[in-house]
């Protein structure tokens, strides 16, 4: 079957870095979406990931491994604001898209 | 329009009563996405369309549940005979399609009690 597996919650520190992982099985694969997702809002892009390597864009990066499965999502200088779920979505070879369940970042002061 | 819109944004249904929610895509979009989310999950794939032909509609939870997109743009989601277990918040998304980003509604809360 196909399947999306995050961490449910982490806790980090405003100004310091977090990584959230995120492995992936699909039917096919066509890449690879990392949402944010404030309490009650709707999901909003951040990065989208087909090759292997690292994209960044600004504080926020993202890694992906097709070889393994795996990908990662990297938040820098944490600020209060980044609190909030990130959601993990492989788009298999339907260009469907299979989301994981989110994983809820508490910033800390 | 500027971005996906739904409406309304909260639903109070009673048991039984059937609903109907609205989403107004981003105009050129062709693909166009409901999802049902629960409290502190994920968004759970219900149906996609691809302009006005619904190509996949396996998510569905029930016959209860109806979706069209008649003209390719506006579609609305119906569900008949809501049950407790439908209380949800219904998103909608639409895209370019193919592997571009998809922009999501606020979607529609649902409650029924």
């Amino acid at each position: 079957g196909q399947n999306i597996d995050q961490p449910t919650e982490m806790t980090a520190t405003e100004g310091a870095i977090v990584q959230i992982n995120c492995t992936y099985q699909t039917s096919g694969f066509n890449g690879l979406f990392w949402y944010q997702q404030h309490a009650g809002e709707a999901p909003t892009f951040l990065s989208y990931n087909v090759l292997d390597g690292l994209e960044e864009k600004g504080r926020f990066s993202s890694f992906l491994s097709r070889s393994k499965g795996y990908s990662y999502l990297l938040l820098k200088e944490l600020q209060m604001k980044d609190s909030a779920s990130y959601l993990c979505a492989a788009t298999d070879s339907n260009y469907q898209l299979i989301w994981g369940a989110g994983t809820k970042l508490i910033i800390k002061p | 329009g500027a971005g996906v819109s739904q409406s309304p944004r909260y639903k109070v249904a009673k048991r039984g009563q059937d609903v109907a929610l609205r989403c107004d895509p981003i105009s050129g979009h062709v693909s166009l996405f409901w999802y049902q989310q629960a409290l502190g999950q994920g968004p759970e794939f219900l149906t996609y369309f691809q302009n006005e032909a619904q190509l996949d509609k396996s998510g569905l939870p029930s016959d209860r549940f109806f979706a069209e997109r008649p003209e390719g743009s506006v579609s609305t989601l119906k569900i008949q005979r809501t049950q407790q277990e439908d209380s949800a918040v219904y998103l909608c998304a639409s895209s370019f399609g193919g592997n571009t980003e998809a922009f999501f509604g606020q979607g529609t809360r649902l409650t029924v009690v």
